[in-house]
């Protein structure tokens, strides 16, 4: 069975910096692109950035690029997000999910139970 | 803003058959593929490429396309299809893009 675990939900503050991370499991880790969507409160889905773990290559969405850094420990299954310095707009649900790249398609097949990330002083 | 545009709202009376429509330049290349979201869940894939759906999707679920327009298709719509849609597809750098969402309500 496929599963993506997502590391739980934080409460950080703004400035500080935050790594949230999604296990794979019951598939070749390597062979499929991890992507990560931001969901604010009460919006839509985000494409923030992709990670190919067999090859480490990485997109980031323009409007994401900058602010947040994708990797993967391929040695154990694992993607990562990170910030280094929080702010309150980045208050909202984080998903991972397995991403499937063709010449004609994209699509998220499986995805991750989600991260929430709230953000206060 | 999004590359992908969607209705923000569409309703269905019970048992009767809805069309969900995304529009984008890229879709004239590529095909699209759909999510349902429900409230405090993850999304779920149910349509993706020409037409094919992950195992467990009904088949009331179904997916075309014309010119820069993808469609999702409900035939007999169902109270537990009550959902947030989103289309997805690629631009042509090969990155995903998504669709702002559709809130379908079911009467």
């Amino acid at each position: 069975e496929v599963q993506l675990v997502q590391s739980g939900a934080e409460v950080k503050k703004p400035g500080e910096s935050l790594k949230i991370s999604c296990k794979g499991s019951g598939y070749s880790f390597t062979s499929y692109w991890i992507g990560w969507v931001r969901q604010m409160p009460g919006k839509g889905l985000e494409w923030m950035g992709i990670i190919y773990p067999g090859d480490s290559d990485t997109r980031y969405s323009p409007s994401f690029q900058g602010q947040v850094t994708i990797s993967a420990d391929k040695s154990i299954s694992t993607a990562y997000l990170q910030w280094s310095s929080l702010k309150a707009s980045d208050t909202a649900m984080y998903y991972c999910a397995s991403g499937v790249s063709s010449p004609y398609v994209w699509y998220f097949d499986y995805w991750g139970q989600g991260t929430l990330v709230t953000v206060s002083s | 803003s999004s590359e992908l545009t969607q209705d923000p709202a569409v309703s269905v009376a019970l048992g009767q058959t809805v069309r969900i429509t995304c529009q984008g330049d890229s879709l004239r290349s590529y095909y699209a593929s759909w999510y349902q979201q429900k409230p405090g869940q993850a999304p779920v894939l149910v349509i993706y490429g020409k037409n094919n759906r992950p195992s467990g999707i009904p088949d009331r679920f179904s997916g075309s396309s014309s010119g820069n327009t993808a469609s999702l298709t409900i035939t007999g719509a169902q109270a537990e299809d009550e959902a947030d849609y989103y289309c997805n597809s690629r631009d042509s750098s090969g990155n995903p893009q998504f669709g702002g969402g559709t809130k379908l309500t079911v009467l």
